[in-house]
C-alpha cells in the first residue's frame, strides 16, 4: 500500500470543466511535489512545496493551480485544460531538512483524460 | 545543467538471471544523491536503491546493488536472481537542490521484462 494517497485514480473531463486532484500523506513530510508523466516518458516536475510554501514552479501554464492547505495535503486545481494535458499526474512527498536529500515517496497517480 | 542518460530503452531476460541496467550522468557538483526507481504497470514509482556520492561503498538492497563509479559518472543497477515481479520501467535519477528545494532529474528509463 502506498503511503501517499491520490484521488481520484481516473478523471475524464471536458476542456471547459473545473476539477481538482488531491494528494494526502501522513508521514510528516514537509515537502510535496506534483509531476506530469506522459506515456513511456519519465515524470516531469511541475511544482514543489516546502513547508507549505511554493518553492518551485517549472513554468507551468496557469490553467494548473496548485494549493497546499496544510502539511499533509496538496491539491492541483484544473481549469480549461487542453487535450495535450492528458497524462498521469503523480504526487510525491519527502522529508525536508534543507541539508540532506531524502528520497521522494510517490503516490499511484491520477490518470487524466481531456476530451 | 545536470543530465541523466539511460542508453538501454528496453531489456529482456529470463527469470533467475542477472541483469545490469546502465546509467550515466553529468554534473559539476561534488556531493549529490543518485536513485533508482521502478515503475510497474500499476503506475506507482517505487524507490529501489539510493547512493550518496561521498560514500565510496556501493549501495545494496537485497537482490539489488549498484556499481557507482564517481569519476566515470556512472551508476548502474544490478538485479540478481531476477523475478517476474521485477518487470517494470526503471528510472535512474539525480537529485539536486535548487531554490530551497530538492529536484529529481530523471533519465528516459529502461523497460525491463522478466520472462518465465
Amino acid at each position: 500500500d502506498t503511503e501517499v494517497t491520490q484521488t481520484p485514480k481516473h478523471l475524464v473531463m471536458g476542456m471547459t470543466n473545473k476539477k481538482s486532484l488531491k494528494c494526502e500523506q501522513h508521514m510528516g513530510h514537509r515537502a510535496m511535489y506534483w509531476y506530469k508523466q506522459k506515456a513511456k516518458k519519465p515524470p516531469e516536475l511541475m511544482f514543489v512545496y516546502s513547508y507549505e510554501k511554493l518553492s518551485i514552479n517549472e513554468s507551468v501554464p496557469s490553467r494548473f493551480s496548485p494549493e497546499c492547505p496544510n502539511s499533509s495535503l496538496l491539491n492541483l486545481h484544473l481549469h480549461a485544460l487542453q487535450p495535450e494535458d492528458s497524462a498521469l499526474y503523480l504526487c510525491a512527498s519527502s522529508q525536508e531538512d534543507r541539508v540532506s536529500n531524502q528520497p521522494q515517496h510517490f503516490g499511484d497517480g491520477t490518470r487524466l483524460s481531456i476530451l | 545543467a545536470q543530465t541523466v542518460t539511460q542508453s538501454q530503452p528496453e531489456m529482456s531476460v529470463q527469470e533467475a538471471e542477472t541483469v545490469t541496467l546502465s546509467c550515466t550522468y553529468d554534473t559539476s557538483e561534488s556531493n549529490y544523491y543518485l536513485f533508482w526507481y521502478k515503475q510497474p504497470p500499476s503506475r506507482q514509482m517505487i524507490l529501489v536503491i539510493r547512493q550518496e556520492a561521498y560514500k565510496q561503498q556501493n549501495a545494496t538492497e537485497n537482490r539489488f546493488s549498484v556499481n557507482f563509479q564517481k569519476a566515470a559518472k556512472s551508476f548502474s543497477l544490478k538485479i540478481s536472481d531476477s523475478q517476474l515481479g521485477d518487470t517494470a520501467m526503471y528510472f535512474c535519477a539525480f537529485m539536486k537542490r535548487t531554490q530551497g528545494a530538492q529536484k529529481l532529474v530523471f533519465g528516459q528509463g529502461t523497460r525491463l521484462t522478466i520472462n518465465p
